[in-house]
């Protein structure tokens, strides 16, 4: 499909583990962003990539968040050393360009940190 | 700062009958777009119309419009002739000039239930 997709869907993890999301941006967006969807809650704000530049990262609750998005498409979040406080849904969206255009997002990976 | 607020956790429209779903916001940003999106029980977040802060008339998709009240800066979503397919989660965002027009600040949401 043309559409945003991530990986895994489902991400079981120990407290402490590391993980690692993916997101497959659509095929020649600039712009990615990473937001975190709390139960009930809306979409917040994690972190922003304009091709394989990081210019917006005030939104990664801690140190232990890290993303890359290396090659300018595909982008990895990882978190390391998981709280129970991590579980969460975790939306990859991409737009064409920089500016102000749709946002298409991926149908999210759900986290559960036991 | 931004701010989205949706004041209804839940509505309930019967099937074929018209809803209106609140939001209001508050920004400092003389130029910004507001976003409405529906998010099914599947997860992902779908577009359903754009209002920009300059637009002088309401935006239009179809069965949704969105009703702009700029001085009350409100911008709630109608959705008309109201269907089962339209229970679910519905979010309004906006995006500012002051964060470079990138990230999207959503409310809490307003789940939908469609009755026939």
């Amino acid at each position: 499909g043309a559409g945003v997709s991530q990986s895994p869907r489902y991400k079981v993890a120990k407290r402490g583990q590391d993980v690692a999301l993916r997101c497959d941006p659509i095929s020649g967006h600039v712009s990615l962003f990473w937001y975190q969807q709390a139960l009930g809650q809306g979409p917040e704000f994690l972190t922003y990539f304009q091709n394989e530049a990081q210019l917006d990262k005030s939104g990664l609750p801690s140190d232990r968040f890290f993303a890359e998005r290396p090659e300018g498409s595909v982008s990895t979040l990882k978190i390391q050393r998981t709280q129970q406080e991590d579980s969460a849904v975790y939306l990859c969206a991409s737009s064409l360009t920089s500016r102000v255009d749709e946002q298409f997002f991926g149908p999210g990976t759900r986290l559960t940190v036991l | 700062a931004q701010k989205i607020t949706q004041t209804q956790p839940g509505m309930f429209v019967q099937e074929k009958e018209a809803v209106t779903l609140d939001c209001t916001y508050d920004t400092s940003d003389q130029s910004y777009g507001l976003f409405w999106y529906k998010q099914p029980s599947s997860g992902e977040m779908i577009f359903l119309i754009y209002q920009g802060s300059y637009d002088e008339q309401n935006a239009t998709e179809g069965r949704y419009s969105l009703n702009f009240q700029k001085a009350r800066k409100s911008a709630n979503l109608v959705i008309s002739a109201s269907q089962l397919g339209d229970s679910a989660m519905y979010f309004c965002a906006m995006r500012g000039m002051n964060t470079g027009f990138q990230k999207l600040v959503f409310g809490t949401g307003t789940r939908l239930l469609v009755s026939p």
